[in-house]
C-alpha cells in the first residue's frame, strides 16, 4: 500500500508555544490531504481538509487561526499548532488521499503541551 | 448527518473463536464504506472499501461484508496478533463537500488471548 509519512511522532511542547507536523505522500501525489484529531477511546475527528495549492477547509467548531494547515506541494501538508495549551494535547493523524476510493494514513503525532 | 455505529464496543475472544463485528451506518448514497485497523499509539492502516450492497471482500483471517445498513467484518480462527482496534468509516456521495471526507465511527477493541 501506499506509505504517508507523519513527523513528529511524538513532541512535547510548553504551553503558548507552536507546534508544526509534517505529513508527506512518500510514492503518490496526494491531491487532498486530511488532519484529524483523536481522543483516547474515540473515533477520529476531522478538523480539515486541505487541497493542494488552495486554502484548507477546516470543520464546525475548529479554529483556523489556532491550527494553520499548509499544502503547498502534492506530497506535503503541515498542521501547526500555534500558541498551544494543556487542552490541545491529543493524538493528531493526517491522511492522504490521491482518489475517491482511497485514503492512506500517516503513523500519527503524540502531542502533549505541559 | 452520516452515522457510523460500532459494536461492541470491545471484544474479547479466545485464540480460535471466531466472531463478527458490526458497523451500522446512515448515510444517503453510500459511496464507499472502508475498515481500518489501528494499533496503540499509531495510524489507521486500511484493510477493506465495499462499495455496493452484497459486496464481499478477504483478506487472510479476515471477510469483510456489506449490506444497504450495516457492514460486517467477519474474523476466523483469530490470532492474537488480531488484536487491535478496528475501525469503520463511510464516505458519502459527492457534491456534500468534500469529495473524500471519511465519517468515522469509535471502532472496536479487538483482544485475542492466547
Amino acid at each position: 500500500g501506499a506509505v504517508v509519512s507523519q513527523h513528529p511522532s511524538r513532541v512535547i511542547c510548553k504551553s503558548g508555544t507552536s507546534v508544526k507536523i509534517e505529513c508527506r505522500s512518500l510514492d503518490f501525489q496526494a491531491t487532498t490531504m486530511f488532519w484529524y484529531r483523536q481522543f483516547p477511546k474515540k473515533s477520529l475527528m476531522l478538523m480539515a481538509t486541505s487541497n493542494e495549492g488552495s486554502k484548507a477547509t477546516y470543520e464546525q467548531g475548529v479554529e483556523k487561526d489556532k491550527f494553520l494547515i499548509n499544502h503547498a506541494s502534492l506530497t506535503l501538508s503541515t498542521l501547526t499548532v500555534t500558541s498551544a495549551h494543556p487542552e490541545d494535547s491529543s493524538f493528531y493523524i493526517c491522511s492522504a488521499s490521491s482518489s475517491f476510493w482511497m485514503a492512506f494514513f500517516g503513523q500519527g503525532t503524540r502531542l502533549t503541551v505541559v | 448527518e452520516d452515522q457510523v455505529t460500532q459494536s461492541p464496543e470491545a471484544l474479547r475472544l479466545q485464540e480460535g473463536e471466531s466472531s463478527s463485528l458490526n458497523c451500522s451506518y446512515t448515510v444517503s448514497g453510500l459511496r464507499g464504506l472502508f475498515w481500518y485497523r489501528q494499533d496503540p499509539g499509531k495510524g489507521p492502516e486500511f484493510l477493506f472499501t465495499l462499495y455496493s450492497a452484497g459486496e464481499e471482500k478477504e483478506k487472510e483471517r479476515l471477510k469483510a461484508t456489506l449490506t444497504k445498513k450495516e457492514s460486517f467484518l467477519h474474523i476466523t480462527a483469530p490470532k492474537p496478533e488480531d488484536s487491535a482496534t478496528y475501525l469503520c468509516a463511510v464516505q458519502p456521495p459527492r457534491g456534500g463537500g468534500s469529495n473524500y471526507k471519511l465519517t468515522f465511527g469509535k471502532g472496536t477493541l479487538l483482544t485475542v488471548n492466547p
